[in-house]
C-alpha cells in the first residue's frame, strides 16, 4: 500500500530552527508538496520538490531525496505564527496525491 | 474575493436531513476537489472534477453526491448521513487535475451529525 509518515507533533522554541521529516512509500513519484494549515483554516501551499536537493523560500526550506523516499521541511527563526500543522503530500505514478496525517508544530516563547 | 470560498462554515444536521455544501473558486482553475479531514488522519480525497467531468470517486458512500455545474462551482449534497461523517469538508481547486500543480483550499465546512 501507499504510505506517508510524519511525526504527529513537535515542539520548538521561538527564534529556533525546526526540521519536520516526511518519509514516503508510494507507487512511483511525481513530486512532493508541503502545506501549512492553521487551526480552523485552509491548508496553504508552501513548497514543491520534484528533483533531489534543497529548495529555499525565505525562512522555509524543503529538501528531497528520491532514492531514500525522504523529505524534510526546515523552518528557521521560528515565530509564534508558525504554530500550525504541516502536511506532506506526494504525487504518485498515477498522478494521485497521497497525503500524510500532518505534523502539529507547537512554538513556545 | 478570496481564491476558494466555501459555505456554510459550520453545519449541524440530523441523520435524516438533506443539506448541501457549496464551493466557489475565483482562480480560473480547471479542476476541483472534495476532501474529508478527520482529526489526526490524512486528508481523504472524495471526488475530483476536471473540466466539469468527474474523474475520481474513491468509493465514497452514495449518501454523498457531488455536482459540478461549471468549472467555478462545486456542490456536495448530503442525505441520511451517519455520525462518523462528522468532519471538516474541504474544497480545493488546481489549474489541472493531474496532481502536479499546487491545490488551493477553502476554509472548509465543519460538519456535525447529531
Amino acid at each position: 500500500g501507499q504510505n506517508i509518515d510524519q511525526p504527529t507533533e513537535m515542539t520548538a522554541t521561538e527564534g529556533a530552527i525546526v526540521q519536520i521529516n516526511c518519509t514516503y512509500q508510494t507507487s512511483g513519484f511525481n513530486g512532493l508538496f508541503w502545506y501549512q494549515q492553521h487551526a480552523g483554516e485552509a491548508p496553504t501551499f508552501l513548497s514543491y520538490n520534484v528533483l533531489d536537493g534543497l529548495e529555499e523560500k525565505g525562512r522555509f526550506s524543503s529538501f528531497l531525496s528520491r532514492s531514500k523516499g525522504y523529505s524534510y521541511l526546515l523552518l528557521k527563526e521560528l515565530q509564534m505564527k508558525d504554530s500550525a500543522s504541516y502536511l506532506c503530500a506526494v504525487t504518485d505514478s498515477n498522478y494521485q496525491l497521497i497525503w500524510g496525517a500532518g505534523t502539529k508544530l507547537i512554538i513556545k516563547p | 474575493e478570496t481564491g476558494v470560498t466555501q459555505t456554510p462554515r459550520h453545519l449541524v444536521m440530523g441523520m435524516t436531513n438533506k443539506k448541501s455544501l457549496k464551493c466557489e473558486q475565483h482562480l480560473g482553475h480547471n479542476a476541483m476537489y472534495w476532501y474529508k479531514q478527520s482529526a489526526k488522519k490524512p486528508l481523504e480525497l472524495m471526488f475530483v472534477y476536471s473540466l466539469e467531468e468527474r474523474v475520481e470517486n474513491n468509493s465514497v458512500p452514495s449518501r454523498f453526491s457531488p455536482e459540478c455545474p461549471n468549472s467555478s462551482h462545486l456542490f456536495l449534497h448530503l442525505h441520511t448521513l451517519q455520525p462518523e461523517d462528522s468532519a471538516l469538508y474541504l474544497c480545493a481547486s488546481s489549474q489541472a487535475g493531474d496532481g502536479i500543480g499546487p491545490q488551493h483550499f477553502g476554509d472548509g465546512t465543519r460538519l456535525s451529525i447529531l
